[in-house]
């Protein structure tokens, strides 16, 4: 039974571009939740995705989108990237938002902008 | 903000229990405490959660006060494998984000 996966695990961008990160929930998941971590913090919550639309979000600027496909699976975008932007992306998947049922990270995509 | 409190670090020797607090001194009726820890270089890893009884799994155990404003996340038996940060945080029963603090750096040593 496979986890969650992210692609790529690591990407290396310039300041100004775009960038598209990827995840796979774990199977029988339908929610799909990304966090960004910066060096030596902990984990921030940026959105939710439920049913194919956004549920919740955390107080990230509007550059960062996302989408949800019909497969459950999750697209994170980042448009005009900063230098800020560099941390590790994290994607978590678990049962529809009103469960208790944990969340399920996988390894992250980690982010330089140069 | 985290509505936890966790000391940054702590040490303990390997084959000893690992004793990890956590205070809660906000938290609601409908509030959960939720336990992750993040071993170097991957995610988070759910470890167990609990809403006023105590819990207890194959990873660890959770002793959550009466008046639930502080916890502790035990680990029976540390090993060098559990060298990692521990995040505790409360989580509304809908199931809204989790809020994750800076946790508490665990340093298991032989």
């Amino acid at each position: 039974d496979a986890g969650v996966t992210q692609s790529p695990t690591h990407l290396i961008k310039t300041r100004g571009q775009q960038v598209t990160l990827r995840c796979s929930p774990k199977s029988g998941h339908d929610t799909v939740s990304w966090y960004q971590q910066a060096l030596g913090q902990g984990p921030q919550f940026i959105f939710q995705y439920y049913e194919e639309e956004e549920r919740q979000r955390g107080n990230f600027p509007d550059r960062f989108s996302g989408h949800q496909f019909p497969n459950y699976s999750s697209e994170l975008n980042v448009n005009a990237l900063l230098l800020g932007d560099s941390a590790l992306y994290l994607c978590a998947s678990s049962l529809e938002p009103g469960q208790l049922s944990p969340l399920h990270f996988g390894n992250g995509t980690r982010l330089t902008v140069t | 903000d985290a509505k936890t409190t966790q000391p940054p670090s702590m040490d303990c020797a390997e084959g000893r229990a690992a004793n990890l607090p956590c205070n809660h001194s906000t938290i609601s009726g409908n509030e959960y405490v939720y336990w992750y820890r993040q071993i170097h270089s991957q995610g988070p890893q759910y470890i167990i959660h609990g809403l006023k009884n105590n819990e207890t799994n194959e990873m660890a155990s959770l002793i959550i006060t009466e008046d639930r404003k502080s916890s502790t996340l035990i680990l029976p038996h540390a090993t060098l494998r559990d060298t990692a940060v521990y995040y505790c945080i409360v989580r509304y029963q809908a199931g809204t984000a989790l809020i994750f603090g800076k946790g508490t750096t665990l340093s298991v040593s032989s």
